[in-house]
């Protein structure tokens, strides 16, 4: 299957600083991608849905300002977190998705975030 | 809306027992099913995925799943559980008409006892 690599694997931060989360598809071309966070013992929810050189979709109650997505090329999509509090501690995983149209997303290995 | 229902948070079962985590869905068009797998603080990993055609659908790691349409459920199961089976497992449904977002259960946690 497709490789998607998720960089860092965890990340320890301040409070009140902004950390960036890389998402690459590393063979094969992402024309979508999305990011999911995950709450302790909770499912996966949808954060946002991004499209190669076009802003990204956020869902409901997604504050955009605060999660900054980008998805600059088709490899890769950054999810950055800014003026990050301890509520935002979390585990994030982002998917990737080529263009051919039944193609399944492929999840990279998740990003643990701590904000103390 | 589509959703997914997973029954049971935690399913305990002995090493070489059967393993049987559930999955009912709700989707009024015909749905993408997965299962996926998820170990302690990794990504997900796809098991098995039914589309379209049979719908016994068999995966990774000796496990399989059979799409039931007419009780819309997609249960994953194995005949003999290992101990590197104990992890986290997510039945998901594609979302219709999305670019391809999944729709998750909350999730079963499956242990296996020596």
């Amino acid at each position: 299957g497709a490789v998607v690599s998720q960089h860092p694997s965890r990340v320890i931060c301040k409070s009140g600083t902004s950390v960036k989360i890389e998402c690459r598809s590393l063979d094969f071309q992402a024309t979508t991608m999305f990011w999911y966070r995950q709450f302790p013992k909770k499912s996966l929810m949808l954060m946002a849905t991004s499209n190669e050189g076009s802003k990204a979709t956020y869902e409901q109650g997604v504050e955009k300002d605060k999660f900054l997505i980008n998805h600059a090329s088709l490899t890769l999509s950054t999810l950055t977190v800014t003026s990050a509090h301890p509520e935002d501690s979390s585990f994030y995983i982002c998917s990737a998705r080529a263009a051919r149209a039944g193609t399944e997303a492929f999840f990279g290995q998740g990003t643990r975030l701590t904000v103390v | 809306a589509q959703s997914v229902t997973q029954l049971g948070s935690h399913v305990s079962v002995s090493e070489g027992a059967l393993v049987l985590l559930r999955c009912n869905y709700s989707s009024s068009v015909p749905p993408y099913l997965f299962w996926y797998v998820q170990y302690p603080n990794q990504g997900l990993q796809l098991l098995l995925k039914y589309t379209t055609g049979a719908t016994l659908v068999k995966g990774i790691n000796g496990f399989e799943a059979e799409f039931k349409k007419s009780e819309t459920s997609f249960h994953l199961t194995k005949p003999s559980a290992h101990m590197s089976d104990a992890a986290e497992y997510f039945c998901a449904v594609r979302e219709w008409g999305s670019q391809g977002n999944l729709i998750f259960g909350k999730g079963t946690k499956l242990s296996v006892k020596p």
